[in-house]
Protein backbone atom coordinates (compact mmCIF):
# COMPACT_ATOMS: atom_id res chain seq x y z
CA UNK A 1 0.00 0.00 0.00
CA UNK A 2 1.16 3.55 -1.10
CA UNK A 3 2.32 5.77 2.04
CA UNK A 4 3.25 9.17 2.58
CA UNK A 5 7.18 9.55 3.37
CA UNK A 6 8.78 11.74 5.65
CA UNK A 7 12.32 12.37 6.84
CA UNK A 8 14.03 12.62 9.79
CA UNK A 9 11.35 10.93 12.24
CA UNK A 10 12.96 12.75 14.97
CA UNK A 11 14.83 16.27 14.68
CA UNK A 12 16.86 17.73 17.86
CA UNK A 13 18.21 21.15 16.95
CA UNK A 14 19.34 24.17 19.21
CA UNK A 15 17.30 27.49 19.10
CA UNK A 16 18.41 29.64 15.64
CA UNK A 17 19.84 26.81 14.10
CA UNK A 18 17.91 26.19 10.95
CA UNK A 19 16.35 22.31 9.80
CA UNK A 20 14.34 20.94 7.02
CA UNK A 21 11.99 18.66 6.78
CA UNK A 22 11.61 16.56 3.44
CA UNK A 23 7.82 14.67 2.41
CA UNK A 24 7.46 12.79 -0.64
CA UNK A 25 3.20 11.85 -1.27
CA UNK A 26 1.40 9.19 -2.61
CA UNK A 27 2.30 8.81 -6.34
CA UNK A 28 -0.08 10.72 -8.39
CA UNK A 29 -1.35 12.66 -5.49
CA UNK A 30 -1.11 16.46 -6.84
CA UNK A 31 -1.95 18.06 -3.53
CA UNK A 32 0.29 18.05 -0.40
CA UNK A 33 -0.79 19.49 2.81
CA UNK A 34 1.98 20.33 5.80
CA UNK A 35 0.42 20.37 9.51
CA UNK A 36 1.93 21.40 12.96
CA UNK A 37 0.97 19.77 15.52
CA UNK A 38 1.45 21.41 19.01
CA UNK A 39 1.68 18.09 21.82
CA UNK A 40 -1.59 18.31 23.10
CA UNK A 41 -3.86 19.84 20.30
CA UNK A 42 -4.97 18.64 17.10
CA UNK A 43 -2.82 19.43 13.76
CA UNK A 44 -3.27 23.06 12.01
CA UNK A 45 -2.21 24.00 8.20
CA UNK A 46 0.61 25.61 7.67
CA UNK A 47 0.40 25.20 3.74
CA UNK A 48 -1.05 23.88 0.94
CA UNK A 49 0.12 22.58 -2.74
CA UNK A 50 -1.53 21.90 -5.39
CA UNK A 51 1.03 20.60 -7.98
CA UNK A 52 4.13 23.18 -8.05
CA UNK A 53 1.95 26.11 -6.32
CA UNK A 54 0.77 27.20 -2.66
CA UNK A 55 -3.05 27.09 -2.37
CA UNK A 56 -3.02 28.16 0.88
CA UNK A 57 -0.27 29.84 3.36
CA UNK A 58 -2.46 32.07 5.63
CA UNK A 59 -0.94 30.18 8.70
CA UNK A 60 2.54 30.20 7.57
CA UNK A 61 4.69 32.40 9.62
CA UNK A 62 6.86 33.45 7.01
CA UNK A 63 9.50 35.76 8.52
CA UNK A 64 10.93 32.06 9.47
CA UNK A 65 9.24 29.19 7.66
CA UNK A 66 9.34 28.72 4.19
CA UNK A 67 8.07 25.65 1.81
CA UNK A 68 8.54 24.59 -1.47
CA UNK A 69 7.66 21.77 -3.89
CA UNK A 70 9.13 22.52 -7.30
CA UNK A 71 8.45 19.87 -9.10
CA UNK A 72 5.28 19.28 -7.91
CA UNK A 73 5.97 16.06 -6.40
CA UNK A 74 8.70 15.89 -3.11
CA UNK A 75 8.83 19.09 -0.07
CA UNK A 76 10.51 20.27 1.69
CA UNK A 77 9.83 22.53 4.95
CA UNK A 78 12.54 24.77 6.03
CA UNK A 79 12.46 26.88 9.73
CA UNK A 80 15.20 29.39 9.89
CA UNK A 81 15.94 30.55 12.62
CA UNK A 82 14.41 27.55 14.74
CA UNK A 83 12.21 28.97 18.12
CA UNK A 84 11.55 26.78 21.34
CA UNK A 85 7.66 27.60 20.32
CA UNK A 86 8.32 26.00 16.90
CA UNK A 87 8.50 22.20 18.96
CA UNK A 88 5.98 20.73 17.91
CA UNK A 89 5.40 16.98 15.22
CA UNK A 90 5.16 18.44 11.58
CA UNK A 91 3.32 16.61 9.52
CA UNK A 92 3.08 15.54 6.12
CA UNK A 93 -0.60 14.76 4.05
CA UNK A 94 -1.23 14.29 0.18
CA UNK A 95 -4.69 14.02 -1.77
CA UNK A 96 -5.96 13.47 -5.12
CA UNK A 97 -7.11 17.25 -6.44
CA UNK A 98 -10.44 18.35 -5.81
CA UNK A 99 -13.18 17.88 -7.97
CA UNK A 100 -16.30 17.88 -5.99
CA UNK A 101 -15.85 17.07 -2.42
CA UNK A 102 -12.68 16.15 -0.40
CA UNK A 103 -10.49 13.71 -1.22
CA UNK A 104 -9.28 11.75 1.97
CA UNK A 105 -6.18 13.08 3.15
CA UNK A 106 -3.04 10.41 3.69
CA UNK A 107 -0.96 10.92 6.59
CA UNK A 108 2.42 10.58 6.77
CA UNK A 109 4.22 9.10 9.97
CA UNK A 110 5.32 13.12 10.98
CA UNK A 111 9.20 14.86 12.02
CA UNK A 112 9.13 15.29 15.68
CA UNK A 113 11.55 18.70 16.62
CA UNK A 114 13.08 19.24 19.34
CA UNK A 115 14.12 23.12 19.37
CA UNK A 116 16.02 23.16 22.96
CA UNK B 1 -15.74 30.41 9.90
CA UNK B 2 -15.33 26.58 10.68
CA UNK B 3 -14.31 25.30 13.99
CA UNK B 4 -14.50 21.78 15.97
CA UNK B 5 -15.16 20.90 19.48
CA UNK B 6 -14.42 17.09 21.07
CA UNK B 7 -15.92 17.03 23.97
CA UNK B 8 -13.88 15.16 26.73
CA UNK B 9 -10.12 15.46 26.11
CA UNK B 10 -9.90 11.67 27.77
CA UNK B 11 -12.35 9.09 27.80
CA UNK B 12 -11.62 5.91 29.62
CA UNK B 13 -13.92 2.18 29.06
CA UNK B 14 -13.60 -0.79 30.14
CA UNK B 15 -12.56 -3.83 27.56
CA UNK B 16 -15.59 -4.70 26.32
CA UNK B 17 -17.72 -1.46 26.70
CA UNK B 18 -19.38 0.80 24.42
CA UNK B 19 -16.81 3.52 23.06
CA UNK B 20 -18.39 7.42 22.51
CA UNK B 21 -16.45 9.98 21.77
CA UNK B 22 -18.21 13.34 20.98
CA UNK B 23 -17.93 15.83 18.26
CA UNK B 24 -19.56 19.54 17.64
CA UNK B 25 -19.07 21.50 14.53
CA UNK B 26 -19.71 24.73 13.30
CA UNK B 27 -19.90 25.23 10.01
CA UNK B 28 -21.90 27.83 7.42
CA UNK B 29 -21.68 25.64 4.42
CA UNK B 30 -22.47 22.32 4.36
CA UNK B 31 -20.10 19.91 5.66
CA UNK B 32 -17.69 17.18 5.12
CA UNK B 33 -16.72 15.46 8.46
CA UNK B 34 -13.87 13.16 9.27
CA UNK B 35 -11.96 11.18 12.27
CA UNK B 36 -8.77 10.08 12.28
CA UNK B 37 -7.12 7.79 15.03
CA UNK B 38 -3.51 8.41 15.87
CA UNK B 39 -0.98 6.33 17.87
CA UNK B 40 1.99 7.66 19.89
CA UNK B 41 5.00 9.06 17.06
CA UNK B 42 2.56 8.19 14.10
CA UNK B 43 1.08 10.06 11.86
CA UNK B 44 -3.13 10.04 11.51
CA UNK B 45 -4.52 7.36 10.14
CA UNK B 46 -8.52 7.92 8.65
CA UNK B 47 -11.17 6.13 10.50
CA UNK B 48 -14.55 7.26 8.33
CA UNK B 49 -15.92 10.36 6.90
CA UNK B 50 -19.08 11.78 6.06
CA UNK B 51 -19.66 13.98 2.84
CA UNK B 52 -22.92 13.28 1.77
CA UNK B 53 -25.74 10.88 1.83
CA UNK B 54 -26.22 8.31 4.21
CA UNK B 55 -25.46 9.70 7.65
CA UNK B 56 -24.38 6.28 9.61
CA UNK B 57 -21.29 5.96 8.84
CA UNK B 58 -19.00 2.98 8.95
CA UNK B 59 -15.30 2.97 9.00
CA UNK B 60 -13.32 0.79 9.76
CA UNK B 61 -12.16 -1.77 13.19
CA UNK B 62 -16.08 -1.45 13.81
CA UNK B 63 -15.88 2.21 14.33
CA UNK B 64 -19.09 4.68 12.93
CA UNK B 65 -20.61 7.86 13.50
CA UNK B 66 -23.72 9.70 12.67
CA UNK B 67 -23.79 12.80 11.47
CA UNK B 68 -26.84 14.62 12.82
CA UNK B 69 -27.42 18.16 11.09
CA UNK B 70 -30.10 19.05 13.23
CA UNK B 71 -27.50 18.66 16.68
CA UNK B 72 -24.19 19.84 14.47
CA UNK B 73 -22.81 16.72 15.94
CA UNK B 74 -20.31 13.86 14.46
CA UNK B 75 -19.84 11.41 17.10
CA UNK B 76 -18.02 8.29 17.03
CA UNK B 77 -19.39 5.29 18.40
CA UNK B 78 -18.03 1.39 18.86
CA UNK B 79 -20.16 -1.06 20.48
CA UNK B 80 -17.36 -3.20 21.98
CA UNK B 81 -13.78 -1.96 22.91
CA UNK B 82 -10.45 -3.37 22.34
CA UNK B 83 -7.32 -2.90 23.96
CA UNK B 84 -5.84 -2.01 20.61
CA UNK B 85 -8.38 0.92 20.59
CA UNK B 86 -6.36 2.67 22.68
CA UNK B 87 -5.08 5.84 21.10
CA UNK B 88 -5.87 9.66 20.41
CA UNK B 89 -8.59 10.35 18.08
CA UNK B 90 -9.16 13.36 16.17
CA UNK B 91 -12.55 14.68 14.82
CA UNK B 92 -12.08 17.74 11.75
CA UNK B 93 -14.55 19.52 9.16
CA UNK B 94 -14.14 20.75 6.10
CA UNK B 95 -16.23 22.37 3.24
CA UNK B 96 -16.94 21.83 -0.25
CA UNK B 97 -16.79 26.14 -0.27
CA UNK B 98 -12.28 25.77 0.22
CA UNK B 99 -9.65 24.20 -0.72
CA UNK B 100 -9.80 21.04 0.87
CA UNK B 101 -8.31 22.22 4.10
CA UNK B 102 -8.94 20.36 7.50
CA UNK B 103 -9.79 21.88 10.82
CA UNK B 104 -9.15 19.44 13.61
CA UNK B 105 -10.49 19.21 17.30
CA UNK B 106 -8.09 19.28 19.86
CA UNK B 107 -8.35 15.35 19.99
CA UNK B 108 -9.41 12.94 22.52
CA UNK B 109 -7.42 10.04 24.36
CA UNK B 110 -9.23 7.03 24.51
CA UNK B 111 -7.80 3.99 27.91
CA UNK B 112 -9.12 1.48 27.18
CA UNK B 113 -8.81 -0.87 30.60
CA UNK B 114 -8.31 -4.46 30.84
Amino acid sequence: EAEVAQSPRYKITEKSQAVAFWCDPISGHATLYWYRQILGQGPELLVQFQDESVVDDSQLPKDRFSAERLKGVDSTLKIQPAELGDSAMYLCASSLPRDRGPYTQYFGPGTRLTVL
Amino acid sequence: AQSVTQLGSHVSVSEGALVLLRCNYSSSVPPYLFWYVQYPNQGLQLLLKYTTGATLVKGINGFEAEFKKSETSFHLTKPSAHMSDAAEYFCAVSSSGNTGKLIFGQGTTLQVKP
